[in-house]
Parts: C-alpha cells; structure tokens; sequence
C-alpha cells in the first residue's frame, strides 16, 4: 500500500521563476494538506484541498497556489520565487479533512 | 499567532538513557500530537492525546497530555541509536480540525 508520493524529491530554481510541486495522496485519503518546513523550524501549513476546493489556508501569500485532482491528487504551484521560498515543501493526506496525516517525504526546493 | 514552543531544543545523549521533553503553548489545545521526523522523510506519528491529564504509551515511548491543556510531555525510556531524530509536538487549532500548528523541534542524537 503506497503511502503518500512527492515529485520531486529535490529541485533547484532561480529567483523570479515559477514551479510546481505534485503530491498523490495514501490509497483511501482524499485531502491533501501542504506545508513549508524552513531548515530548523516545524512545518507551517500552507493550504488544505478536499473535494477539489482549498478549504483552508494558512498565512501564505498568493504567490502560493495550489489545485486538487478528480483523482485526489495535488499540485502546489508558487510564482515569482523568492529566495527565502527555499525550504522543504511537505504534503500530507488525510481522510475528510481530519488531521490524521500521512505526511510524504517532501521537495526539497532551493531557489538561488 | 498560536505558537508551541518545544524545549530542550537540542540533546546529545548516551544510548541507554532516558529522555525528556516538552512542548507549552499560550492557548488551550483538545488534541496534542507527537511526530518524529528523521533525515530526508517527513514527520511520522508516534503519539495521540485526546484529553486532558491522559498518559499515553508507545512502546518505549510515553506522552502525557497537560492537565492545563497548554502543555504535553514525551518522555523515551532506554534510548537507543534508532531514536535520533527531530521530535515535534503539534496539535490542531481550536474548531478547526484540519491544520496543525507545529513546534520548533528537539534535535536528538544518542552516542552508542
């Protein structure tokens, strides 16, 4: 039973540029919940989509933007790369957007 | 914002010993979690706590949830080299149960 799958697993970009990160969901979850965890610090939640919807959203600007799939996977797309953008960008499935995560092992993202 | 603050941040400690740690926050949480992360995989759960005062085991694992409901415990008995980690208390805002606030970490290493 797969659990929850990040691409990709490390990306490097430049200042100014755009990406997407994709995440599928453990088999039998259907929210898909994102965070940003800086070196040495605890995750922080980006924004949660259930049903395709973003539900909820944390303290993130709308640099950040995200899209959820029939088939309950999720992308995170952020534009206009900041260098402090670097970070490890986890996502985490859940079932009926509880909080019982099954977190992925996360994109490692650099932007120089 | 609501924040977790996990003390010691760091501790280097024999194998063998046991190991203590805790997480405080300024506002009442219902539900304290504990997760490991270990390097290059996201947060995996160890330990639930869903009431006040409760006391919670996982093998060599055991957390205590605040009888205040603004702090929680976790204490590993007998630690061995596997343990080494980031260990992080997290817990779910107030009426709202899909986001979780998490702590800043504490760093484990244990000398064999």
């Amino acid at each position: 039973d797969a659990g929850v799958t990040q691409s990709p697993t490390h990306l490097i970009k430049t200042r100014g540029q755009q990406v997407t990160l994709r995440c599928s969901p453990k088999s039998g979850h259907d929210t898909v919940s994102w965070y940003q965890q800086a070196l040495g610090q605890g995750p922080q939640f980006i924004f949660q989509y259930y049903e395709e919807e973003e539900r909820q959203r944390g303290n993130f600007p709308d640099r950040f933007s995200g899209h959820q799939f029939p088939n309950y996977s999720s992308e995170l797309n952020v534009n206009a790369l900041l260098l402090g953008d670097s970070a490890l960008y986890l996502c985490a499935s859940s079932l009926r957007q509880g909080y019982g995560y099954t977190f992925g092992s996360g994109t490692r993202l650099t932007v120089v | 914002g609501q924040q977790l603050n996990q003390s010691p941040q760091s501790m280097f400690i024999q194998e063998g010993e046991d190991v203590s740690m805790n997480c405080t926050s300024s506002s009442i949480f219902n539900t304290w979690l504990w997760y490991k992360q270990e390097p290059g995989e996201g947060p995996v759960l160890l330990i639930a706590l869903y009431k006040a005062g409760e006391l919670t085991s996982n093998g060599r694992l055991t957390a205590q949830f605040g009888i205040t409901r603004k702090d929680s415990f976790l204490n590993i008995s007998a630690s061995i080299p596997s343990d080494v980690g980031i260990y992080f208390c997290a817990g779910p805002l107030l009426g709202n149960t899909g986001k979780l606030i998490f702590g800043q970490g504490t760093t484990l290493q244990v000398k064999p």
